[in-house]
Formats: structure tokens, C-alpha cells, sequence
């Protein structure tokens, strides 16, 4: 299986300050369609997960444009322009390219 | 409104069985690949496996292959996983979700399901 390692796996993070997070996969995320099939999803406490980001860049309706994806082949990255109090929770990438699909450990995004 | 319900969870002695549901409203399941994803208790993700729209198709990770099944009624606009042979360690919330391994956009509350003597 694809593995998928998350970076760093807390990250706390000022009010106001940008956040990022990388993800590194075991093998190029590049699909034989040509597609990366590499998204983000963003679990607030108590909360069940929601997509943000899909094939590595796409933001999801209704997403902030403060949260923006990038990457290819194997790193990828997710990075927060400027951190608000809403976005406390685990963050988790997740790669679709390969059978079977897998996240990453997630990341812990508290306010310090 | 896009939405997915889950329900059956519950408590289950190893060996056990159980079937969870998920209603789908807002869409049409019959158009769209459909998954299941599960958290054990403080834990991360883990894909279970998903269903072709027409249900021909289905694919399971290893740990749950030849134990859970995953179905779908399309009159109903549902999804089910019917878990047999549940171990410990399949504690977890499971959560469906609209679209295959690739798109997964679209989660349900989850249903716990607790495993155990």
C-alpha cells in the first residue's frame, strides 16, 4: 500500500499566522489519466471530516481562499494564508490514485 | 442539501454481526460510486471500501476483505456495510460517503460501533 506521511503531526499556530502542512507519499500520486488524485480534508472536534482541497489544488465550495493546496508526484502541501480560531481540529491528506486509498496520520492544528 | 445519515451502530460481542445503513438525500446515489471510512476511538482514517454506482463492483482493504460487504438499494437512495465475523479492533466510527476512493466529498455523522465482550 501507498504510504502517506504527514507533517508535522501538531502544529499550534498563532491567531492571524500562516499555517502549512506537507504530505509525502511512498510513489508518485500521478494516475494514468494524468490526474493526481490527492485531497485534503479538515476534521473540527467532534466533528465528522469535510473535504477542503481535491486533486491537490481544487478548492471545495464553500472552502475559505484562505486555505490553498499545492504539490505534485509526491509532496504536497496545505497551507493556511492567515489561521482563524474555526479552523482548530485535525487536518488529514489522502491519496486516491492508488488501490486502496490512504491517509496520512493527521495534523493537529491548535491555537496557541 | 446534500446530506447522509447513518444508523445501526451499536454493541457487538466478537464474532458478532451487524448491518449499518446510510440514507442519502439531495442527490442521487444511483449516480455516484459510494464509500465507506472508518475512525477508531482517537485514531485517524481508515477507507473500508466502496460500491460502484450500478453495484457490479466493490472493493474492501484487506482487513475487512471476505468479512464486510457493502451494498446499496438505489430505489431507496441507500447504502449498507454488513460486517460479520467483527473483531475488536473494528471499533470505530464509520462513516459513508458520497463517491469513491478519489472523491469522498460529501460525509455522513457516523455510527459508532463498539466491539466487545
Amino acid at each position: 500500500d501507498v504510504v502517506v506521511t504527514q507533517s508535522p503531526l501538531s502544529l499550534p499556530v498563532t491567531l492571524g499566522q500562516p499555517a502549512s502542512i506537507s504530505c509525502r507519499s511512498s510513489q508518485s500520486l500521478v494516475h494514468s489519466d494524468g490526474n493526481t488524485y490527492f485531497n485534503w480534508f479538515q476534521q473540527r472536534p467532534g466533528q465528522s471530516p469535510r473535504r477542503l482541497i481535491h486533486k491537490v489544488s481544487n478548492r471545495d465550495s464553500g472552502v475559505p481562499d484562505r486555505f490553498s493546496g499545492s504539490g505534485s508526484g509526491t509532496d504536497f502541501t496545505l497551507k493556511i494564508s492567515r489561521v482563524e480560531a474555526e479552523d482548530v481540529g485535525v487536518y488529514y491528506c489522502m491519496q486516491g490514485t492508488h488501490w486502496p486509498g490512504t491517509f496520512g496520520q493527521g495534523t493537529k492544528v491548535e491555537i496557541k | 442539501e446534500v446530506q447522509l445519515v447513518e444508523s445501526g451502530g451499536g454493541l457487538v460481542q466478537p464474532g458478532g454481526s451487524l448491518r449499518l445503513s446510510c440514507a442519502a438525500s439531495g442527490f442521487t446515489v444511483s449516480d455516484h460510486w459510494m464509500s465507506w471510512v472508518r475512525q477508531a476511538p482517537g485514531k485517524g482514517l481508515e477507507w473500508v471500501g466502496n460500491i460502484k454506482t450500478d453495484g457490479s463492483e466493490d472493493y474492501y482493504v484487506d482487513s475487512v476483505k471476505g468479512r464486510f460487504t457493502i451494498s446499496r438499494d438505489n430505489a431507496k437512495n441507500s447504502l449498507y456495510l454488513h460486517m460479520n465475523s467483527l473483531r475488536v479492533e473494528d471499533t470505530a466510527v464509520y462513516y459513508c460517503s458520497r463517491g469513491g476512493v478519489r472523491d469522498l466529498d460529501y460525509w455522513g455523522q457516523g455510527s459508532l460501533v463498539t466491539v466487545s465482550s
